[in-house]
């Protein structure tokens, strides 16, 4: 089955301490990216990367870095995380930019 | 630059109503055109798409049909279910950009 996977779904953290969100994605797709959802904001692209080893900011990167070592994974690393964190977030995969993304389920962040 | 707006909500509706959920665009061209649905506690999943002009995009009894003059591709059901409760995002792609989306309507379906 075609599927973009994220870990974990739920996740409760103090300031400061670093975390991973990992993604996964079976459909060996290039282009591979991060986003926030927030209440009245919709949905807001975090960092993008359009193949392995290449990795670009999008609109909210301030806080966050990403890695493309392999094809299929594309981590989300909040290295101090701070309350104004707290957020929805979502891993999405397509074949590029601008064709269908396929979402992962999201993970719920807190920040406390 | 390029964006999407949608109409605020949330739209609340009893079942068997007749649905529209207005979104609009601002673009260069002929952008391709998509609507998204996100049941609650799931990610986003693709529910229709129009690539130029015209065309009318239908999945699960929803249509929307890519308006050139009106740059605009309203979303449209003739009778909903309490199942089709979900938020629904509008989102446009162009050439090589990233998908844009809007922020997304809330709809609440009764019995």
């Amino acid at each position: 089955e075609a599927q973009v996977t994220q870990n974990p779904r739920y996740l409760i953290t103090v300031t400061g301490k670093k975390l991973t969100v990992t993604c996964s994605q079976n459909m060996n797709h290039e282009y591979m990216s991060w986003y926030r959802q927030d209440p009245g904001l919709g949905l807001r692209q975090i960092y993008y990367s359009m193949n392995v080893e290449v990795t670009d900011k999008g609109d909210v990167p301030e806080g966050y870095k990403v890695s493309r070592k392999e094809k299929r994974n594309f981590p989300l690393i909040l290295e101090s995380p701070s309350p104004n964190q707290t957020s929805l977030y979502f891993c999405a995969s397509s074949l590029q930019g601008y064709t269908e993304a396929f979402f992962g389920q999201g993970t719920r962040l807190t920040v406390v | 630059g390029n964006s999407v707006t949608q109409m605020e909500g949330p739209v609340t509706l009893s079942e068997e109503a007749f649905l529209t959920i207005n979104c609009t665009y601002t673009a260069t061209g002929y952008p391709s055109l998509f609507w998204y649905v996100q049941y609650p506690g799931e990610g986003l999943q693709l529910l229709l798409k129009a690539t130029k002009a015209d065309d009318k995009g239908s999945n699960k009894g929803f249509e929307a049909t890519y308006r050139k003059e009106t740059t605009s591709f309203h979303l449209e059901k003739g009778s909903v279910q309490v199942s089709d409760s979900a938020v629904y995002f509008c989102a446009l792609s162009k050439n090589t950009d990233k998908l844009i989306f809007g922020t997304g309507t809330r709809l609440q379906v009764f019995p």
